[in-house]
């Protein structure tokens, strides 16, 4: 059973140019969490989505910041024209139910760094 | 007031002490309670959940409850250098979104 799928595992981007990063969860798993850690700082929740719904994305920036979980395959976190203080970490986790007696696993992480 | 505080740290222990992990939330209602270790460059991982007052026990980890003063702890016995981390509180606020909230984390160093 393969945990928390995240790729690319790192990035490089140049300023101005998309970044797209993909979340596969556990199996079973229905719930997706993204999170950013900027380095030596704490988790930031950004969104939180079942499939095909956005339940809370409180967390993402108005702009240029989407997220989406279709019906079939991963969650992809789109980041359009990047600017060198996207450069971070980004967490997805996923649960089987909703937040409460439902863990999160995290994946790996994504590292996007913007040039 | 954040929802959810833990001290930054670097707490700092040496080899075979107990460390001790304090977190305090402000949500009186809250139920779920989660400790998550972070290694430098890593993701997070579960180490333990807690729901209810009193002490749960896995291994050299016990975290402690308490919502009457709204505070959740880890304490790791005999520590060794491999449990340097980060430890990070989480909290299931008790709104309608229940949203897990989480701490900045704590940094803790097991010197040998």
């Amino acid at each position: 059973n393969a945990g928390v799928m995240q790729n690319p595992r790192h990035l490089v981007r140049r300023r101005g140019q998309e970044a797209r990063l993909r979340c596969s969860p556990m199996k079973g798993h229905s719930h997706v969490y993204w999170y950013r850690q900027l380095p030596e700082e704490g988790l930031k929740f950004m969104v939180y989505l079942q499939k095909e719904n956005i339940i809370d994305e409180s967390g993402m920036p108005k702009e240029r910041f989407s997220a989406e979980f279709p019906k079939e395959g991963p969650s992809i976190l789109r980041i359009q024209q990047v600017v060198r203080g996207d450069s971070a970490a980004y967490f997805c986790a996923s649960s089987r139910g909703a937040p409460g007696a439902n863990v999160l696993t995290f994946g790996a992480g994504s590292r996007l760094t913007v040039l | 007031q954040k929802e959810v505080e833990q001290n930054s740290g670097p707490l700092s222990v040496p080899e075979g002490a107990i460390a001790s992990l304090n977190c305090t939330y402000s949500d009186r209602v809250s139920q779920s309670f989660f400790w998550y270790r972070q290694y430098s460059g890593k993701s997070p991982e579960l180490i333990m959940s807690i729901y209810s007052n009193g002490d749960k026990e896995d291994g050299r980890f016990t975290a402690q409850l308490n919502k009457a003063s709204q505070y959740v702890s880890l304490l790791i016995r005999d520590s060794q250098p491999s449990d340097s981390a980060t430890y990070l509180c989480a909290v299931i606020n008790a709104g309608n979104n229940r949203k897990l909230i989480w701490g900045l984390g704590t940094s803790l160093a097991v010197n040998p």
